[in-house]
């Protein structure tokens, strides 16, 4: 079955350093990946997307890599701050029935940066 | 410019209750999605719209029907509440398809089945 998976367990870190977070997927063969922050109460703000012929992304601070063999995507955020505390999900297109593609989200990691 | 909008915010019902979840947005996309969000489930797409007037059928989709007569608006019913269908539900919308396009969320609706 398809599955996508990120770390369950929150990620703690110290401000300055760099957090990396991992996305793994089975069974599927995403064009595109998909980062978005998620604040307590809020919903989910988009961050960056890369695309399956795309090794690497950036934006500011932060860094994607997809590599469609291993079937994973790494996140990146360097010089980390405690205001990048939030939960991070990944997500992959799908296609449906429909013939319309939608997106399935992993289950998220909390990112915990302490000052 | 407002982005994504939810009505209402919070809402308790009892079992077999009815209620409809507004969501509007003001940047002319065309998709719209609805979601729910549980603990250790994360986001799970229950409809979506591809366009005024066309619905279909997410992940979750029992339970729950979805209507889209204007551009802007697209409404989530519950016909007869049941208490596993307490809940966090997001709204959201993309210009395209969402494998090229970025989807904008709502802020949520957090409801509660007793």
């Amino acid at each position: 079955s398809q599955k996508i998976e990120q770390n369950s367990e929150a990620l703690n870190i110290q401000e300055g350093k760099t957090a990396t977070l991992t996305c793994n997927y089975t069974n599927y063969s995403p064009a595109y990946l998909q980062w978005y922050r998620q604040d307590p109460g809020r919903g989910p703000v988009f961050l960056l997307l890369i695309r399956e012929n795309e090794k690497e992304k950036r934006k500011e601070r932060l860094k994607v890599t997809f590599d469609t063999t291993l079937k994973q995507s790494l996140f990146h955020i360097t010089a980390s701050q405690p205001a990048d505390s939030a939960t991070y999900l990944c997500a992959l297109d799908i296609r449906r029935n429909s013939g319309y593609s939608t997106l399935t989200f992993g289950k998220g990691t909390m990112l915990l940066v302490s000052p | 410019n407002a982005g994504v909008t939810q009505t209402p915010k919070f809402r308790v019902l009892k079992t077999g209750q009815s209620m409809t979840l507004l969501c509007a947005q003001d940047m002319n996309h065309e998709y719209m999605y609805w979601y729910r969000q549980d603990p250790g489930m994360g986001l799970r797409l229950i409809h979506y719209s591809v366009g005024e007037g066309t619905t279909a059928k997410g992940e979750v989709p029992d339970g729950y029907n979805v209507s889209r007569l204007k551009k802007q608006n697209f409404l989530l019913g519950l016909e007869s509440a049941a208490p596993s269908q307490t809940s966090v539900y997001f709204c959201a919308s993309s210009r395209g398809t969402s494998a090229v396009r970025e989807q904008f969320f709502g802020p949520g609706t957090r409801l509660t089945v007793l």
